[in-house]
Formats: structure tokens, sequence, C-alpha cells
């Protein structure tokens, strides 16, 4: 099991472009979840998707931001019009179906740092 | 709202001094606490948690409700364990998002 795998590792795009982040969960992992890195600062919660369903979105900005686990592929997190305050490393963790009553470790990627010109 | 405070980004400690490295939370209820570790070039991993009670690479954490705190404590630094740690909240069980603190960057001197 190779682990989450996260491309492209660095991302560099001007002001106004779209950037695309990918995320492959490991094997039998169904949920999966983005977080964002600002400098200086903790891991932030975006999004938590399950396949073809997005549980919880409460993190994530309403506007440009919007992410997606379809049922085949990777997940993708899409940025629309990139910002100079959208420079950051986003990371993806994924976890194995929930068995109820425990919590189920989530697995982190390398991350992708995208940096905005 | 749930939060949690790392107060210190940046320990530094001689090898074979104890380390304790702190956090707080903020929550109601009854959270799930963590301790994450990232050592350098590699990703960010689970250390222990507070209900599994086990020591892991001779680090513990007790949480202590009272003060709302979760402390990261080892009796003896090494310097592999120079590393970034990251203590974090779940709000409940099962499949859910972590609320990570700042960190706290770990030194140890030889």
């Amino acid at each position: 099991n190779a682990g989450v795998m996260q491309n492209p590792r660095h991302l560099v795009r001007r002001r106004g472009q779209e950037a695309r982040l990918r995320c492959s969960p490991m094997k039998g992992h169904s949920h999966v979840y983005w977080y964002r890195q600002l400098p200086e600062e903790g891991l932030k919660f975006m999004v938590y998707l399950q396949k073809e369903n997005i549980i919880d979105e409460s993190g994530m900005p309403k506007e440009r931001f919007s992410a997606e686990f379809p049922k085949e592929g990777p997940s993708i997190l899409r940025i629309q019009q990139v910002v100079r305050g959208d420079s950051a490393a986003y990371f993806c963790a994924s976890s194995p179906p929930g068995t109820g009553g425990s919590y189920n470790e989530q697995f982190f990627g390398p991350g992708t740092r995208l940096t905005v010109l | 709202a749930q939060r949690v405070t790392q107060p210190e980004k940046l320990l530094s400690v001689f090898k074979g001094a104890p380390v304790e490295l702190k956090c707080n939370y903020s929550y109601s209820g009854s959270p799930e606490l963590f301790w994450y570790v990232q050592y350098s070039r590699q990703r960010l991993q689970l250390l222990l948690r507070h209900i599994s009670r086990e020591s892991i690479k001779g680090f513990t954490a007790d949480l202590n409700k009272g003060e709302t705190s979760f402390h990261l404590k080892k009796p003896f630094a090494q310097e592999e364990d120079s590393a970034m740690y990251y203590c974090a909240l779940s709000g409940y069980s099962g499949n859910t998002p972590l609320v990570f603190g700042k960190g706290t960057r770990l030194s140890v001197i030889a």
C-alpha cells in the first residue's frame, strides 16, 4: 500500500488562473479530508468527502473553492481564479470506512505546496 | 468553538533532558485528543491518542479535563525526537475532521 498520494507536490500559478490538486486515498479508504496550512499556522480543515458525496464543507470558502471525490479516480480540490492568499500547503488525508464508536485514524499525504505569483 | 492551543512555537532541550510539549483545548463536550508528529521530509503521522492510553517511542500524554490540557511528555529526549508536533482534537468518534494546534518544533541538542 503506497499510502496517500498527492500530486502535484508543487504548483505555481499566476493570479486568476485555476489550480487543481489531486489526492488518491489509501487502498480501501473511502473517506477523504482536505486541510490547508498557511505559513506559521496549523492545519485547518476544509472539506470531508466520501465517494461521490460531500459530507462536511464547513471549512471551505464558499467562493472559488470546490471539491469532489468521484466514484472512480482521485479526489480533486479545485481553486478558481487564485489569489496570493491561496498560497499554502494543502494536505489530503484518508481513513477507512467507519466502524462506529471509535476513531478511524487519518493517514496524511505529503501535501501540495501552492504558490500564487 | 473548538480550539487547540500550543503556546510554544519552538522548544529546545538537551539530549537526555525531560520534554513537555504543552497543549490546551477548548471544546464543549467530550473530545478525543491526539498528538501528530512530522519528522523532517516525512508525512504527518499519528503519534498517540488519549483514548488508547499507551506510550509510543517513550512519549505519553494524559488528558486533564479539569485543566483542558493534553500535554505530551517524555522523560529523556533523544536526537531522533526532533520534529514538528501537532496537538489535535475531534469532536466525536468515527470519521471526523480534526482541529489542529499551530504546532511546536522540538529540537533536541546533542
